[in-house]
């Protein structure tokens, strides 16, 4: 039973142009989203998260969006950089259970020079 | 400051055999999770302390898992009798706690059962 779900295991994007990443879940107490970038060899590294009360959150390049009705979130990253490769993992915790971590499976994302 | 340490960095060892995994979290955070990474899969989380509080052990897959922390300090994960099914990324993080949702992860140890 996965709760939390990344449909696209790879996406490829030219150097310039937007990313884009979804995730979906299906558990509704969830209450906090969270996006990691993992390189490999490396852990993840936490990259912006987002609590449930808000519908976006921005950081720099890169933009989480809450969808509470459809239970989606997306992370976009504009403008991509090579640098930007890696797998992108998206987390979802309920703050009343310790904020145990459920992670999707990933999303590998390639940016072209 | 220093991030999560976790060690050693990579094990290989025979079926059958105990291992201990390390972790060391980042000074002053309360809470320290588990976490396995199978190769192309995502984490799943295995264990969680707070504080002095008694441990969420509900994501150790078997009772041949099990882990220990001492005080708000170093954590070791224990497998006993490894299985080839136990080959995996294993990861620490620790945060803040409460109602603090950022986890800071170490780099992993990779474990090869033979």
């Amino acid at each position: 039973d996965q709760q939390v779900k990344q449909n696209s295991p790879s996406l490829s994007v030219q150097e310039g142009r937007i990313s884009i990443l979804n995730c979906d879940y299906t558990n509704s107490m969830f209450d906090y989203f969270l996006w990691y970038k993992k390189y490999p060899a490396e852990g993840p590294t936490f990259l912006i998260s987002i609590s449930s009360i808000k519908d976006k959150n921005e950081d720099g390049r890169f933009t989480v969006f809450l969808n509470k009705s459809a239970k989606h979130l997306s992370l976009h990253i504009v403008p991509s950089q090579p640098g930007d490769s890696a797998v992108y993992f998206c987390a979802a915790s309920t703050l009343n259970a310790g904020n145990m971590l459920t992670f999707g499976g990933g999303t590998r994302l390639m940016v072209k020079p | 400051g220093a991030g999560v340490s976790q060690s050693p960095s990579n094990k290989v060892t025979e079926k059958g055999k105990d291992v201990e995994l390390r972790c060391d979290p980042i000074s002053g955070h309360t809470a320290l999770y588990w976490y396995r990474q199978r190769l192309g899969q995502g984490l799943e989380f295995l264990i969680y302390f707070q504080g002095n509080s008694a441990p969420d052990k509900s994501g150790l897959p078997s009772d041949r898992f099990s882990a220990e922390r001492t005080g708000e300090s170093v954590s070791t994960l224990t497998i006993q009798r490894t299985q080839q099914e136990d080959s995996a990324v294993y990861l620490c993080a620790s945060s803040l706690g409460g109602t603090q949702g950022t986890q800071y992860f170490g780099p992993g140890t990779r474990l090869l059962v033979l």
